[in-house]
């Protein structure tokens, strides 16, 4: 069967700090990857997904970006974090059909203080 | 993609049917409705799907109006672990570019379990 891996679970970090949030997807080859955001009181936002190895699409123009260095690895990354990237993290994947169920992790809930 | 609107919260008791409307009136021909249910402090997961006809599986069943226009989770039995927010979405499976598989989450419906 399949899992989907997050880790840290929770972290706080300064302003200014660099952000490394790790996805990993076991028991699937070549999944599609994305990486979503949710902000308290708000409904998940889409940041990055990725269809391959080095193949990553950004939806929205921030101070985050995303690698995906092996092919069920998925990383999001920050140089220096921001107060508003505090927010609670998730991964996802899906088999590669654009109508197919995504299947979340567990998340990660960053503040950033 | 299309927009659906769902009411803010519902609440239940348990062990009683809920049914959770969503409309989404501009939906176009080739648009899946899609429902995820995302638990307090976890992330969603997918719940059910269909295009045209009603669909059941072990979690609920989807009603579709005729005309597409709007459609109904039914939870048949209510229970404490079903309190969730629920994320009515439609998705087109021919949409390519930087909207292949995209979920495009709402705000949804908190629903409140009642002992």
């Amino acid at each position: 069967s399949q899992t989907i891996h997050q880790w840290p679970a929770t972290l706080v970090q300064p302003v200014g700090s660099p952000l490394s949030l790790e996805c990993t997807v076991e028991g699937t080859s070549n999944p599609n990857l994305y990486w979503y955001r949710q902000a308290a009181g708000r409904g998940l936002q889409l940041l990055f997904y990725s269809v391959g190895i080095g193949q990553i699409s950004s939806e929205v123009p921030q101070n985050l970006s995303a690698s995906r260095p092996q092919d069920r690895q998925f990383i999001l990354s920050s140089k220096k974090l921001l107060l508003s990237d505090s927010g609670f993290y998730l991964c996802a994947w899906s088999v590669t059909s654009s109508y197919n169920e995504q299947f979340f992790g567990p998340g990660t809930r960053l503040t950033v203080l | 993609d299309a927009k659906t609107t769902q009411p803010n919260s519902m609440e239940s008791n348990e062990e009683e049917p809920v049914h959770l409307p969503c409309n989404h009136s501009t939906i176009s021909g080739t648009d899946y409705i899609h429902w995820y249910r995302q638990l307090p402090s976890q992330g969603p997961e997918y719940v059910i799907h269909g295009l045209t006809s009603n669909v059941n599986n072990r979690m609920a069943s989807l009603a579709i109006a005729e005309d597409r226009k709007s459609s109904t989770l039914i939870l048949h039995r209510a229970t404490l672990r079903d309190a969730a927010v629920y994320y009515c979405i439609l998705r087109d499976p021919n949409a390519g570019g930087t909207s292949y598989g995209k979920l495009t989450f709402g705000q949804g419906t908190i629903l409140t379990v009642h002992p």
